[in-house]
């Protein structure tokens, strides 16, 4: 199976900092028959169900504010929040669909 | 709106069983994939299982196959997992998921979760 490691476990940002979670998978997601890379992002806010935020590692779900994106390829993957708002506190986590489905393990961010 | 409302959870004590449900409105449930994926209080999130739209596949975590089934009935837009050989392990707050597409295995709406105890 595809094991999906986020760094950092939690991380304190101040409102209107750039915040960064990084996602590694142990083999590559990358379908080369169709160049996508088989990876999404969710943000679970205390109390909440999760919401997708992005997929195809870097396509903002509809309705999702801007300031969240998603990049890379391969096995290295990062979502990034440009302005952190009081309402991105959440954890977030990285799935991988190229095989048996899996998560990472969960990043937490929180207001310094 | 899209709605998934999950109902069947309670405690109950290992080894027996129990079937979850998911109710499911404001789209054409037929036309996507469903899942079930749980959480452990405190704990991150765990895939569970998948059902096609037509309900002719189904795959299963490791942790729980041979042990839970997957079923839909399209004519009550209602997911199950049927749940048997129950383990305090399988101690979770279970959510139904919907496919983003017809199989795209990533999730654009969640239910609320029924809570699901193992204990004697």
């Amino acid at each position: 199976d595809i094991v999906m490691t986020q760094s950092p476990d939690s991380l304190a940002v101040s409102l209107g900092e750039r915040a960064t979670i990084n996602c590694k998978s142990s083999q590559s997601i990358l379908y080369n028959s169709n160049n996508k890379n088989y990876l999404a992002w969710y943000q679970q806010r205390p109390g909440q169900p999760p919401k997708l935020l992005i997929y195809w590692a870097s396509i903002r779900e509809s309705g999702v504010p801007d300031r969240f994106s998603g990049s890379g390829s391969g096995t290295d993957f990062t979502l990034t929040i440009s302005s952190l708002q009081a309402e991105d506190v959440a954890v977030y986590y990285c799935q991988q669909y190229y095989t048996t489905l899996g998560f990472g393990q969960g990043t937490k961010v929180e207001i310094k | 709106q899209v709605q998934l409302v999950e109902s069947g959870g309670g405690v109950v004590q290992p080894g027996r069983s129990l079937r979850l449900s998911c109710a499911a409105s404001g789209f054409t449930f037929s036309s996507n994939g469903m899942h079930w994926v749980r959480q452990a209080p405190g704990k991150g999130l765990e895939w569970v299982a998948v059902i096609s739209n037509d309900g002719s596949n189904k795959y299963y975590a490791d942790s729980v196959k041979g042990r839970f089934t997957i079923s839909r009935d399209n004519s009550k837009n209602t997911l199950y997992l049927q749940m048997n050989s129950l383990r305090a392990e399988d101690t979770a707050l279970y959510y139904c998921a919907k496919d983003r597409e017809m199989t795209a295995y990533h999730f654009d709406y969640w239910g609320q979760g029924t809570l699901v105890t193992v204990s004697s």
